[in-house]
Order: C-alpha cells, then structure tokens, then sequence
C-alpha cells in the first residue's frame, strides 16, 4: 500500500510569489490535514479537509487556503509568501476523526 | 499557534538501556494520542496510540501511558538503538476531526 505522497519536495520561491503543494493521501483515506514545521513553533495545525470539505482550521492568515478533489488528493496554496513562510509543510492523511494519521515526506519551502 | 515549539528538551541514553520520553498534553477533553517518530528530513512517522479510555498499550519495544489525572502520556522505549535517535512528539486529538496538536517535541541521543 503506498504511503502518503507529497510533491515537490523543494521549493525555492521569492517574496511576494505564490505557490502550491500537493499531497496524496493513502488510498482509501478521505481525511488530510496540513502542517507547517518551523524550528521556532514547531509543528502547528493549518487546515483539514474530509470529503471535500474543509472541517478545521487553524490560526493562520487567509494568504493560506487548500482544497480536496474527489479523489481525496488535497492541494494547498500559499499567496504572496513572506520569508516567514519558509518551513516544511506536512501533509497527513487518515480515515477520519481518532484515527491513525500518517505523514508525508513534506514540501521544504524557501522564500528568499 | 497552539503547538509552541522551543528548545527541544533532549534524552541521551546509553544502547540497550531503556528510554522515557514524556509529554504534557493541554486539553482534558482529549480522547485520542500518538506518539512520533521523525528523524532529520523526514515527516514524522506513526509509532503507536492509546484511546482515553486506556492507561497502557504495548506495542513492539514501545509502551505508552496516559495519566489522565494529570495530563501526562509516556512514551518508553526498551533497549533502546541507535536507530532510535530522532525527534519524539506526542499529538492530541480531541473530536475535532483529524486535527492534532503537538507537543514541543523531544530529541533522544542515543549512545553506542
């Protein structure tokens, strides 16, 4: 069964960019939440989406925005990056709410 | 963002010896928690969960605990590798879909 698959897996974008990473979850699975990993915050909640639906939503600005297909792959995009934005984004994929969650290999963005 | 991440608190231990990591978890309504792995350039990585309906669970060379009382979940490694030197962190779900807070993380050193 192949694992959660995230592409690419760096990026190097300028400030004021915008940018779009994928990720596919394990087959089967409808739930796929984001993360962003920085060293200084760690690892926070940006959003999920279950069924093409976003369910949660975590504290960051509108610049950050996703969105699921009907084949569970999810996309999310980042407009008008700052350098702040610079962090691994991770991808996690489950079945549904208090279940198994399994990470991608993550998008290591650069803003520069 | 809810998961604060700071200095990493670090473990060393020596090869073979057994290891507990430990996490402070937030909110009481919490139902579900898992413990992961992540080692350097790769997303975290499922190690096992516990329901808060349970004290203990067992898997391969790993235990958790959950103290609900206080708000605590173990992690203990035995005989510990060096292959087990990476990053833990433990994540909380409480019924809010696939959203999972983590903790600030811990990184065990382990010494051959």
């Amino acid at each position: 069964k192949a694992g959660v698959t995230q592409t690419p897996r760096y990026l190097i974008k300028t400030r004021g960019q915008q940018v779009t990473l994928s990720c596919s979850p394990i087959s089967g699975h409808r739930s796929v939440s984001w993360y962003q990993q920085t060293p200084g915050q760690g690892l926070q909640f940006l959003f999920e989406y279950f069924s093409e639906t976003q369910r949660n939503k975590g504290n960051f600005p509108g610049r950050f925005s996703g969105r699921q297909f009907s084949n569970s792959r999810s996309e999310m995009n980042v407009s008008t990056l700052e350098l702040g934005d610079s962090a691994l984004y991770l991808c996690a994929s489950s079945s549904g709410s208090g279940t198994e969650a399994f990470f991608g290999q993550g998008t290591r963005l650069t803003v520069v | 963002g809810e998961s604060v991440g700071l200095h990493l608190p670090t473990l060393s231990v020596q090869e073979g010896d057994n290891s507990i990591i430990n996490c402070a978890y937030s909110n009481s309504a919490s139902d579900y928690f898992i413990w992961y792995k992540q080692e350097s350039g790769k997303g975290p990585q499922f190690i096992i969960d516990i329901r808060s309906n349970m004290d203990k669970r067992q898997g391969q060379r790993v235990t958790v605990l959950l103290n609900k009382t206080v708000k605590h979940l173990s992690l203990q490694i035995a005989a510990t590798q060096p292959g087990d030197s990476a990053v833990y962190f433990c994540a909380e779900n409480y019924n809010q879909g696939g959203k999972l807070i983590f903790g600030q993380g811990t990184e065990l050193s382990v010494k051959p």
